[in-house]
């Protein structure tokens, strides 16, 4: 039921593009995108609901298909900011209390 | 506006023993989460309470974990005993409602169980 992330891990240089993607097995109510850096909580980035929606904030941007329960995170002309794990959570159509199940998280190092 | 407060922030206790652990959500947000982030993987939900009733802990070891949130505002999660495994971040989260509403983490409680 976790849903699963790729990649694992990416390296990047500053101003670099990079995808990360977010899959389920289950059919998806949401998607919510969290970024945690070492040590510290997981920070809010956004919420997507509708099937094909896109939102953005920033540089990053992300995009929800209902129909193939995917989600990805678009990150652009990255920063070193940008440095830490992605989460993806992902609450099942079937769930009516909104509850989140997290994806195993991506590791992103954006180097100068 | 104030974030969510957690205490302690790190706990050193030996497997078998008791700990608990206290979360203050940001006011006027009804539901409270508390999760477990084992090092390497995402958190893991243990109970979701909406004001003072529970709403999830299908995750939550009941033979050893307890959680309760009296009058909807501040929770506790023990555990007791604890067992090596237990050995994790606990994050304590919170929200303005359920589902569409983005999720407050707090700082987390380190437990290290030896």
């Amino acid at each position: 039921q976790q849903p699963v992330q790729s990649p694992q891990a990416v390296i990047l240089r500053e101003g670099e593009d990079a995808v990360i993607n977010c899959s389920s097995s289950k059919a998806l109510y949401s998607v919510h995108w969290y970024r945690q850096k070492h040590g510290e909580a997981p920070v809010f980035l956004m919420i997507l609901l509708k099937g094909g929606e896109q939102k953005g904030h920033d540089k990053i941007s992300a995009s929800f298909n209902e129909k193939k329960q995917q989600s990805s995170l678009y990150l652009t002309a990255s920063q070193l900011s940008y440095s830490g794990t992605y989460f993806c959570g992902t609450e099942i159509r079937s769930s009516n209390t909104g509850k989140l199940i997290f994806g195993q998280g991506t590791t992103l190092q954006v180097k100068p | 506006e104030a974030g969510v407060a957690q205490s302690p922030r790190y706990k050193i206790i030996e497997k078998r023993q008791s700990v608990a652990f206290w979360c203050n959500p940001i006011s006027g947000h009804a539901t409270l989460y508390w999760y477990q982030q084992i090092l390497g993987q995402g958190p893991k939900l243990l109970i979701q309470f909406q004001n003072n009733g529970v709403v999830d802990d299908s995750q939550l070891p009941k033979d050893r974990f307890s959680a309760e949130r009296l009058k909807g505002v501040d929770s506790t999660l023990k555990i007791q005993p604890a067992k090596l495994e237990d050995s994790a971040v606990y994050l304590c989260a919170s929200s303005f409602g359920t589902g569409d509403y983005e999720q407050y983490f707090g700082p987390g409680t380190r437990l290290t169980v030896t």
